[in-house]
């Protein structure tokens, strides 16, 4: 397996555009992650799925932004109507389902896609 | 509010010498503290964590210790070395069973030659 894996690495899109985020988290991992990264910033949570069931999601998630996990497998992350405040590193992780943190190479990220709304 | 901060934006420091990275937290009920190496365009890499019921652990060159009463931990990394410039950054997880992580704004480390 070769990590958490995020498509596509940068994206610059026009205010008012939508667009989506591709997540393949590790095979067997249940738990997934989206955080989101501006600048100067650390990565602050948006929300997490438990298989296919998205189980929270953060006030930073406005009704602009919807992200799905089909079968529990690849996730997406979709921003409707982009605005210049939305440009930021999204970041994508999994974990395994049960996950002490002991062993912190259990939560995995990936290397993000970065957004520049124009 | 901020639940977790790293007051220091930057830190540098001579090849050799001793790092020394902090972190504050606020919230009681976090329960594994962990600490990311960061370079630009990628993500975060773990490199050592600690659980809130220890005061100490080590994995080779760095060590966090925490002191809960105070609501405070730091990153030692000894000896310091040029690749280890990067951005640190400490989180927390959350009790519960989300994992969600919860972290500082980081540190830029930069280690001189």
């Amino acid at each position: 397996d070769t990590g958490v894996s995020q498509n596509p690495r940068h994206k610059i899109t026009k205010r008012g555009q939508n667009v989506t985020f591709r997540c393949d988290p590790i095979s067997e991992h249940n738990r997934l992650y989206w955080y989101r990264q501006t600048l100067g910033q650390g990565p602050e949570f948006l929300t997490y799925f438990q298989n296919e069931a998205q189980l929270e999601k953060s006030r930073l998630l406005s009704d602009r932004f919807s992200a799905e996990r089909p079968k529990g497998s690849f996730s997406t992350l979709e921003i409707q109507r982009t605005e210049q405040g939305d440009s930021a590193m999204y970041l994508c992780a999994s974990s395994p389902l049960f996950w002490t943190g002991k062993v912190g190479h259990g939560y995995t990220f990936g290397s993000g896609t970065r957004l520049t709304v124009v | 509010d901020q639940q977790v901060k790293q007051n220091s934006p930057s830190l540098s420091v001579q090849e050799g010498r001793i790092s020394i990275l902090n972190c504050d937290y606020t919230n009681s009920m976090f329960d594994y503290f962990l600490w990311y190496k960061k370079y630009p365009a990628e993500g975060p890499t773990f490199l050592i964590s600690i659980s809130s019921i220890k005061d100490k652990n080590e994995d080779g060159r760095f060590t966090v210790f925490l002191n809960k009463s105070a609501k405070h931990l730091s990153l030692h990394i000894v000896p310091s070395q040029p690749g280890d410039s990067a951005v640190y950054f400490c989180a927390a997880r959350s009790g519960g069973s989300n994992y969600k992580l919860t972290f500082g704004k980081g540190t830029l480390l930069t280690v001189n030659p």
